[in-house]
């Protein structure tokens, strides 16, 4: 079964540092989104990518975070300047298009990004 | 601003049994909810999803029930096997309005052998 890939798993990095987290959705999706888990916490949406441009973003979105496919395969979340409380798990999922969004809602395991 | 409220952190339910969690949500302009399933070290994974317009949808094992009047939902599991034990989270969206997915905090559960 074709699945989101996330790489690394696992990210350290230094308080100001900037961060990139990959992610490869499956080939023929459309939708691409980004989502994080704060430990104990719920999976928040962070920001969603149709047709090369945002289509959506939440107050978690703000300056320091940017998105980017810049190869057709790939989907990446860029963060400038990691705070600690930057410190979660993000998700990045895709979507084909088409019918209800849910059920084609794909996610990836996940990069577990630690600020230290 | 939780949207999507699931009360119970854990659950803890005897193998064979029935498994029922819970999910409340605030914004009236909801009109989709799915309930994903997430075990460790993986990603969140589609479960069963219920439109507005509908009160009940069955799949399997698995039962998902709305009541639109008090803003609820509930999964039931029927009856609940070992490898039932994950995280479940419930989600919603307006899907008239924008492309994302609310969830909630989630809840563990058990299943007692």
């Amino acid at each position: 079964e074709p699945e989101v890939t996330q790489t690394p798993s696992h990210q350290v990095t230094q308080m100001g540092q900037e961060v990139i987290l990959r992610c490869v959705p499956i080939s023929n999706h459309l939708y691409f989104y980004w989502y994080r888990q704060i430990l104990g916490q719920k999976v928040e949406f962070l920001v969603s990518f149709y047709n090369n441009e945002i289509s959506e973003k939440s107050e978690i979105f703000d300056d320091q975070f940017s998105v980017e496919r810049p190869d057709g395969s790939n989907f990446t979340l860029k963060i400038r300047s990691t705070k600690l409380e930057d410190s979660a798990m993000y998700f990045c999922a895709s979507r084909l298009g088409g019918g209800s969004i849910g059920e084609k809602l794909f996610f990836g395991s996940g990069t577990q990004l630690s600020v230290l | 601003d939780q949207q999507v409220k699931q009360n119970s952190p854990s659950l803890s339910v005897q193998e064979g049994r029935i498994s029922i969690l819970n999910c409340d949500y605030t914004n009236s302009m909801f009109d989709y909810f799915l309930w994903y399933k997430k075990y460790p070290a993986e990603g969140p994974t589609f479960l069963i999803s219920i439109s507005s317009i509908k009160d009940k949808n069955e799949d399997g094992r698995f039962t998902v029930f709305l009541n639109k009047s008090a803003k609820h939902l509930s999964l039931h599991i029927v009856p609940s096997q070992p490898g039932d034990s994950a995280v479940y989270f419930c989600a919603a969206s307006d899907r008239g309005r924008d492309d994302k997915i609310i969830f909630g905090k989630g809840t563990r559960l058990h299943i007692l052998p």
